[in-house]
């Protein structure tokens, strides 16, 4: 069974522009979460979404959005980007028949921002 | 306002030997808890699982303790081994309703020397 896969797994960008991420979820999960990992924050949760709704979201400013797509695959975009916006940007997904499951990781996409 | 705390940040024990990491929570609706393990440019793996109904849950070499009315759960490894080697997080979550997010310590480095 494959794993959560991410693209692309590194990107540089510079100030002022805008990126978006990809995930796939593991087949047959319908929840994907994104969380932000940096050195001095830990990871952070930006937001979670099921069936093609956000259900839940994070402390981030609104240049932070994201989308699920009818096949589970979600994507993320940062607007405007910051020189703070250099992160891992990990994905997550679960089953989510229970809220009991837990969530598998995908390998990241580092971002970063000159 | 940091919910979940993880205070050392690193760790360093002898292969063989027991390995305890330590995680405090705050927040009193947190009910699920899981640990994570992380290498270096892989996304985190789940580990183990505890739900607040239980004060202890074993898998192999991995038992997480739960004392409720400490707001503090603890991953022993028994033996630890130079594998182990790696960043462990702790996360809690309040999976009332169908929301669900995940609240990461921000690690511990467990160093495994054989």
């Amino acid at each position: 069974k494959a794993g959560v896969t991410q693209t692309p797994r590194y990107l540089i960008k510079t100030r002022g522009q805008q990126v978006t991420l990809s995930c796939s979820p593991i087949s047959g999960h319908r929840s994907v979460s994104w969380y932000q990992q940096t050195p001095g924050q830990g990871l952070q949760f930006l937001f979670e979404y099921f069936s093609e709704t956000q259900r839940n979201k994070g402390n981030f400013p609104g240049r932070f959005s994201g989308r699920q797509f009818s096949n589970s695959r979600s994507e993320m975009n940062v607007s405007t980007l910051e020189l703070g916006d250099s992160a891992l940007y990990l994905c997550a997904s679960r089953r989510a028949t229970d809220s009991y499951n837990e969530q598998f990781f995908g390998p990241g996409t580092r971002l970063t921002v000159l | 306002d940091q919910q979940v705390k993880q205070n050392s940040p690193s760790l360093s024990v002898q292969e063989g030997r027991i390995s305890i990491l330590n995680c405090d929570y705050t927040n009193s609706m947190f009910d699920y808890f899981l640990w994570y393990k992380k290498y270096p440019a892989e996304g985190p793996t789940f580990l183990i699982s505890i739900s607040s109904i239980k004060d202890k849950n074993e898998d192999g070499r991995f038992t997480v303790f739960l004392n409720k009315s400490a707001k503090h759960l603890s991953l022993h490894i028994v033996p630890s081994q130079p594998g182990d080697s790696a960043v462990y997080f702790c996360a809690a979550s309040d999976s009332g309703g169908s929301n669900y997010k995940l609240t990461f310590g921000k690690g511990t480095l467990l160093t495994v020397n054989p």
